[in-house]
């Protein structure tokens, strides 16, 4: 258990329809990342967030969104869904402290499934 | 950009077989390099780092080492495991701490 948590775990839904994920950090981790997992597109980096900023950005379609709270979790917000949205979203955090990489912790991922 | 290239799978072996997985990337300045494995229905974990050209991450008896000139980082295990079925990635952080990562590995190892 890598401590971060993610939910719900399955979610299955329409096209055009709009879901939220929910990411809870490691306590004491500051940033937050979300990544997309495909079968065509592999896994993929999306967007960080650091401290309720956000802090870098990926390949993120602006149709999603995302947002870290003073919590410190986060979600991901996915609107007009499409077929090819379907996938596995992960969350990962890092404490981010200055200098050196900073481990990523994975949660176990969201199942989205659009039909 | 940076980019990572890892052998297609799935990479079939017996039990106490040698494993090697290749990965080779891109980059334009000096990232570290990782390894993730993902079990079954679970989340990746890191399997072992390098942060420098030279340097050996390992663990669990997997060992990768960071080759600049050649620019790899192959995985290897001396001895498999059943328990070491899984998907294993390979992946590269800039300075960003972003994770960039390879289209993984299936690992099949059987009894």
């Amino acid at each position: 258990d890598s401590g971060v948590t993610q939910t719900p775990k399955h979610l299955i839904t329409a096209t055009g329809q709009r879901v939220t994920l929910r990411c809870s950090p490691r306590s004491g981790d500051l940033s937050v990342y979300w990544y997309q997992q495909s079968l065509d597109q592999g896994l993929q980096f999306l967007i960080q967030y650091y401290n309720g900023e956000e802090r870098a950005k990926g390949n993120i379609l602006e149709r999603f969104s995302a947002q870290q709270f003073p919590d410190l979790h986060s979600e991901l917000n996915l609107s007009s869904l499409e077929l090819g949205d379907s996938a596995l979203y992960f969350c990962a955090s890092s404490i981010d402290q200055a200098g050196g990489y900073n481990e990523q912790f994975f949660g176990p991922g969201t199942r989205l499934t659009v039909l | 950009g940076d980019s990572v290239t890892q052998m297609e799978g799935p990479v079939t072996l017996s039990e106490e077989a040698f494993l090697t997985i290749n990965c080779t990337y891109t980059a334009t300045g000096y990232p570290s390099l990782f390894w993730y494995v993902q079990y079954p229905g679970e989340g990746l974990q890191l399997l072992l780092k390098a942060t420098k050209a030279d340097d050996k991450g390992s663990n669990k008896g997997f060992e990768a080492t960071y080759r600049k000139e050649t620019t790899s980082f192959h995985l290897e295990k001396g001895s498999v495991q059943v328990s070491d079925s899984a998907v294993y990635f390979c992946a590269l952080s800039d300075n960003t701490d972003k994770l960039i990562f390879g289209t993984g590995t299936r690992l099949q190892v059987f009894p």
